[in-house]
């Protein structure tokens, strides 16, 4: 079935970076956008930017120009982000989401990975 | 940035009874090539990443019950339980994705009275 899996949970120190996975599987990697949300412990979603599968192109949220950087592996299907000089506030799930589509237009995230706990704490 | 307002922040509605959560956006989301509103509804329960539930602001995403229903007029859209289950505790959200930045509404969390 179609479906996105994440890497693992990661514990990191204030500076370091973080690089997530998000492997795709049951679907055509190249014909979606993946987009990167991410919830800090009890708040809300937020929306990180995107990464073209089939160009490598990428949008971000303004907020993390800078200190985000979102890539591909078409060979193996898998979408990576990596956040850098990462800060106690940074402490979140971060989800991998397919931007879905119907012949009519675009439907929103329409698969979820389930999410990578990211834990910035010196 | 297109910004969306959910109200209530909560709400607690007996089983059984009708559910109703509004998102108000600050503009347009209409895609005039399509004339499609691009507004999305999701379900999020406890420790489960969210779940698309109604994308175009009132087209249920597969698989979806039929008693959850969206609705339009303008810029304020509404999510609607007609009945409300008990599997139906959870955080809903909008989103909007016509326009970058994606946004989403800061969510309403929805319980059993």
């Amino acid at each position: 079935q179609e479906q996105l899996v994440q890497s693992g949970a990661e514990v990191k120190k204030p500076g370091a970076s973080v690089r997530v996975s998000c492997a795709a599987s049951g679907y055509m990697f190249t014909g979606y956008y993946i987009h990167w949300v991410r919830q800090a412990p009890g708040q809300g979603l937020e929306w990180m930017g995107w990464t073209n599968p089939y160009t490598g192109g990428t949008f971000y949220a303004q907020k993390f120009q800078g200190r985000v950087t979102m890539t591909r592996d078409k060979s193996i299907t898998t979408a990576y982000m990596e956040l850098a000089r990462l800060r106690s506030d940074d402490t979140a799930v971060y989800y991998c989401v397919r931007d879905g589509k119907a012949l009519a237009g675009n439907i929103g995230f329409d698969i979820w990975g389930r999410g990578t706990m990211v834990t910035v704490s010196s | 940035d297109i910004v969306l307002t959910q109200s209530p922040d909560s709400l607690a509605v007996s089983l059984g009874e009708r559910a109703t959560i509004t998102c108000k956006s600050s503009q347009s989301v209409l895609n005039g090539a399509n004339s499609k509103n691009y507004l999305a509804w999701y379900q999020q329960k406890q420790g489960q990443p969210p779940k698309l539930f109604i994308y175009w602001a009132s087209t249920r995403e597969s698989g979806v019950p039929d008693r959850f229903s969206g609705s339009v007029s303008g810029t304020d859209f509404t999510l609607t339980i007609s009945s409300l289950q008990p599997e139906d505790v959870a955080v809903y959200y909008c989103q909007q994705y016509y326009g970058l930045p994606v946004t989403f509404g800061q969510g309403t969390r929805l319980e059993i009275k």
